[in-house]
């Protein structure tokens, strides 16, 4: 079945440095691809997304390309801020399986003043 | 424009009680899904609803039912509770019109600890 793979955390980084969270899948057909964040307390919101092979999805400074041929969709962003500290969750949906999102483990992502 | 709603926030049950738990999807939108995160892991897929009936299901046990009303609103009913079933269950909707690549809205969750 569909799967999805995210390095384990946490990630402890210091502000304005640079972010690379790796995320890898496995489908067996063209899944649509996301980001989701989770801040304490609440529940997930979309970040970015992707849906075909090369598109890009960005939102908020966090950019991740659909690369098909190593089947990943690595979330970076160039410079964090303490308020990105959260939990980052890396999904998939296929459409032959209407549109579930299969999810990662999620990652934890410290910014530290 | 409300997104998801869910009620209750938090709750708390003892083994072998039964539990619902409520969804408001997103204005427009008419498919619920539920999902079940435990502690430190990534939501599950429990089950699906659209036009009032299940229409896909993850891996999860009989205990766990639900329901879709008229309005698109949702419960989820588990039955039997076991230590297991502590976790954050999060209701996420979407339109069917936009399926594949339309991504779903998810609401806040609600908590539940079982005693």
């Amino acid at each position: 079945g569909n799967s999805v793979t995210q390095m384990e955390g946490p990630v402890t980084l210091s502000e304005e440095a640079f972010l690379t969270i790796n995320c890898t899948y496995t489908a067996t057909g063209y899944p649509s691809l996301f980001w989701y964040v989770q801040y304490p307390g609440e529940g997930l919101q979309l970040l970015l997304k992707a849906t075909k092979a090369d598109d890009k999805g960005s939102n908020k400074g966090f950019e991740a390309t659909y690369r098909k041929e190593t089947t990943s969709f690595h979330l970076e962003k160039g410079s964090v801020q303490v308020s990105d500290s959260a939990v980052y969750f890396c999904a998939l949906s296929d459409i032959r399986y209407g549109n579930k999102l299969v999810f990662g483990a999620g990652t934890i992502l410290r910014v530290k003043s | 424009d409300a997104g998801v709603t869910q009620s209750p926030t938090h709750l708390i049950k003892t083994r072998g009680q039964q539990v619902t738990l409520r969804c408001s999807p997103k204005s427009g939108h008419d498919t619920v899904s539920w999902y079940q995160q435990a502690l430190g892991q990534g939501p599950q897929f429990i089950f699906q609803y659209y036009e009032e009936e299940e229409r896909q299901r993850g891996n999860f046990p009989d205990r766990f039912s639900g329901h879709q009303f008229p309005n698109y609103s949702s419960e989820l009913n588990v039955n039997a509770l076991l230590l297991g079933d502590s976790a954050l269950y999060l209701c996420a909707s979407s339109s069917l019109t936009e399926i594949g690549n339309q991504p779903q809205h998810f609401g806040d969750g609600t908590r539940l600890s079982i005693l």
